[in-house]
């Protein structure tokens, strides 16, 4: 079946730094999903995205946070600076139907050191 | 404030019994409820999916059954085999939502 892929599947950065989450996402998928489960439990909205702009934001996707998906390539997470709070498993997902449908990556799990 | 509660948190059945996830949720605007499943390591993936105007939606051994009245309703996972111990998620979005919730999940064990 259609597939999202998430690179890479681990990163360990020291709190501070810049991280960038890349997303491959299905390709005729026209909506695109953040989403950062702690300790496998509840999945968090952070951020959808549709035709180059944010479409809503939750109260977790801080101002460090940021996403874009530049010429249809990588949808990507940016983090500027993180924090020690940021650790977790971060999960893409997208869709050809708005919120109905994702298809989640396999996740990216983030270490803050 | 919690949109989508599930219970139990965790739920271990044998072999062959039968599986009952519980959710409920806030918004009575909330209109389409989809249900996935998450192995460890992998993402989640939608297992099944039922919308308010519906009060049963079945498919293959998964069941949901929907109260919309008591803002509530269960998946049930009938002759459970063990290759469908996963984590289960309820969700739910609406109209005029821009944010599909998701629950807690529930850790599912079927013991052989």
């Amino acid at each position: 079946g259609p597939k999202v892929l998430q690179i890479p599947s681990h990163q360990i950065i020291d709190m501070g730094q810049m991280v960038t989450l890349n997303c491959d996402p299905v390709s005729n998928h026209l909506y695109f999903y953040w989403y950062k489960q702690i300790l496998g439990q509840q999945m968090e909205f952070l951020v959808n995205f549709y035709n180059g702009k944010v479409m809503e934001k939750s109260k977790l996707f801080k101002d460090q946070f940021s996403v874009e998906r530049p010429d249809g390539s990588y949808f990507t997470l940016k983090i500027q600076p993180t924090a020690l709070e940021d650790s977790a498993v971060y999960f893409c997902a997208s869709s050809l139907v708005f919120n109905e449908r994702l298809f989640f990556g396999h996740g990216t799990k983030l270490s803050v050191l | 404030q919690q949109q989508v509660r599930q219970s139990p948190q965790s739920l271990t059945v044998w072999e062959g019994e039968t599986a009952i996830l519980n959710c409920s949720y806030e918004n009575s605007a909330f209109d389409y409820f989809p249900w996935y499943q998450q192995f460890p390591g992998e993402g989640p993936a939608l297992l099944i999916a039922i919308r308010s105007v519906s009060d049963k939606k079945e498919d293959g051994g998964f069941t949901i059954f929907f109260n919309k009245r008591e803002k509530n309703l269960s998946l049930h996972i009938k002759d459970s085999q063990p290759g469908d111990s996963a984590t289960y998620f309820c969700a739910a979005s609406g109209p005029n939502y821009n944010v599909l919730y998701f629950g807690s999940g529930t850790k599912l064990t079927v013991e052989p």
